[in-house]
């Protein structure tokens, strides 16, 4: 198994831009988690997903979007960019066990908006 | 929201010292897990504790979840070069649908000088 996988690994915007952070994992897990990580920081929660076609919003939000169209793949899209954004995005699986389940962390995407 | 606090924020120590961060939470816990990042990499998971009380050991990792389940801290006796890098805890609250959601604490960077 690959477990979660994650693309780009690094990547520059410029302010107004957009992208797609790519994540997919092959456990078959139905939980899926969007972080970001910002130096000396914890993880913040942006996204959820329980299952394919179930999203959540997280503790920071605002400014991203999510779709979880298959189990497989639950990919995270960035509006106009903005260096606010600027950050270590990681993207996490787990198994739907009541929420006593770890979670799995890809490499993460390291993103700088200038 | 809940809270989950995570001291220290730093922790330098000389190879073989002894090392404990501690984690509080704002809120009671239905469980909590610990990871593990090295620098430059990814978090991994460690453990989870769920009762009340409860003590488990890992090599010479000592991981203790609070009688009142608001606490947890983690113990690293004689520390190695190898044990550097972010501990985090992460909690999920008691109670309610979290759909296995963790809230993460700022993690405790530890250096091991040899």
């Amino acid at each position: 198994n690959a477990g979660v996988t994650q693309t780009p690994k690094f990547r520059i915007l410029k302010i107004g831009q957009s992208m797609t952070l790519q994540c997919a994992q092959d456990m078959n897990h139905n939980y899926m988690y969007w972080y970001r990580q910002d130096p000396g920081m914890g993880l913040k929660l942006i996204y959820y997903s329980v299952g394919a076609g179930i999203t959540d919003k997280g503790e920071v939000p605002n400014g991203y979007n999510v779709s979880r169209s298959t189990t497989e793949d639950f990919p995270l899209r960035l509006e106009l960019a903005a260096p606010s954004q600027t950050s270590v995005y990681f993207c996490a699986s787990s198994y739907s066990n009541n929420g006593y389940n770890e979670q799995f962390f890809g490499p993460g995407t390291r993103l700088t908006v200038l | 929201g809940q809270q989950v606090m995570q001291i220290p924020q730093y922790q330098h120590v000389q190879e073989g010292e002894d090392f404990t961060t501690y984690c509080n939470s704002s809120t009671t816990l239905s469980n909590i897990q610990w990871y593990k990042q090295r620098p430059g990499g990814h978090p991994v998971f460690l453990i989870q504790l769920v009762k009340s009380g409860e003590v488990k050991k890992q090599k010479r990792l000592t991981f203790q979840f609070g009688e009142a389940k608001k606490n947890s801290s983690l113990h690293i006796t004689a520390t190695q070069t190898t044990d550097v890098g972010t501990y985090f805890c992460a909690g999920r609250g008691a109670g309610g649908t979290s759909y296995g959601k963790l809230t993460f604490g700022q993690g405790t960077i530890l250096t091991v000088h040899p």
